[in-house]
């Protein structure tokens, strides 16, 4: 069935590095524009990053811009966000979504990402 | 960046009420608007894009509004519509959410 199914998350020093994967299954990937977005403990959503059906075009959030890095791989169906130099305030569930014209229109389940010492 | 304010933060509602939350943007944004319901440990699903409910989204959901203000209505509220709601604009990057409108039984 069509679905997003994301991994890597886990617990992480601040300062340390951590690769977010996604999954693609049921829907040709390489169409569609894949963002990333996150929710802290008890927030509301942030929207993250943006990447292009092709990769042609990446856009980030002012919070992350410079640290993580939206990629994919359409050989593999597969969305990456590596995500460098970690801070306390980038705890958080990280989903990512399909972008379907100037919507949002599936999302994964999430991954939950915890930065702390 | 474009700045979106929902109102109220909160809204507390019985069964068959009708329910408005509001969304504002800092700046014009056309019909660009999406409106998504988060339910409790789950991902949020999209419900409203501009004026167009998603396909089996039930008729009571409704959404109005373009430059600057929008609407999303529950004509009659049931039990499973008891979530947070959220908006979000597309107009520009970065592609901002409003903070969140958390419908709650009275």
């Amino acid at each position: 069935q069509v679905q997003l199914v994301e991994s890597g998350g886990g617990e992480v020093q601040p300062g340390r590095s951590l690769r977010l994967s996604c999954a693609a299954s049921g829907f040709t990937f390489s169409n569609f524009g894949m963002h990333w977005v996150r929710q802290a403990p008890g927030k509301g959503l942030e929207w993250v990053a943006v990447i292009w059906y092709d990769a042609s075009n990446q856009h980030y959030a002012d919070s992350v811009k410079g640290r993580f890095t939206i990629s994919r791989d359409n050989s593999r169906n597969t969305l990456h966000l590596q995500m460098n130099s970690l801070r306390a305030e980038d705890t958080a569930v990280y989903y990512c979504a399909r972008r379907s014209g100037i919507v949002i229109d599936m999302w994964g389940q999430g991954t939950m990402v915890t930065v702390s010492s | 960046d474009i700045q979106m304010t929902q109102s109220p933060p909160s809204v507390s509602a019985s069964i068959g009420d009708r329910v408005t939350i509001t969304c504002r943007a800092s700046q014009g944004i056309g019909d660009r608007l999406a409106w998504y319901q988060q339910k409790s440990g789950k991902a949020p699903v999209l419900i409203y894009v501009a004026s167009s409910l998603q396909s089996g989204v039930p008729s009571r959901f409704s959404g109005s509004g373009s430059g600057t203000d929008f609407t999303l209505t529950i004509s009659s509220l049931q039990p499973e519509d008891f979530a947070t709601y959220y908006c979000q604009q597309s107009e520009s990057f970065p592609q901002t959410f409003g903070q969140g409108t958390k419908v709650e039984i009275k």
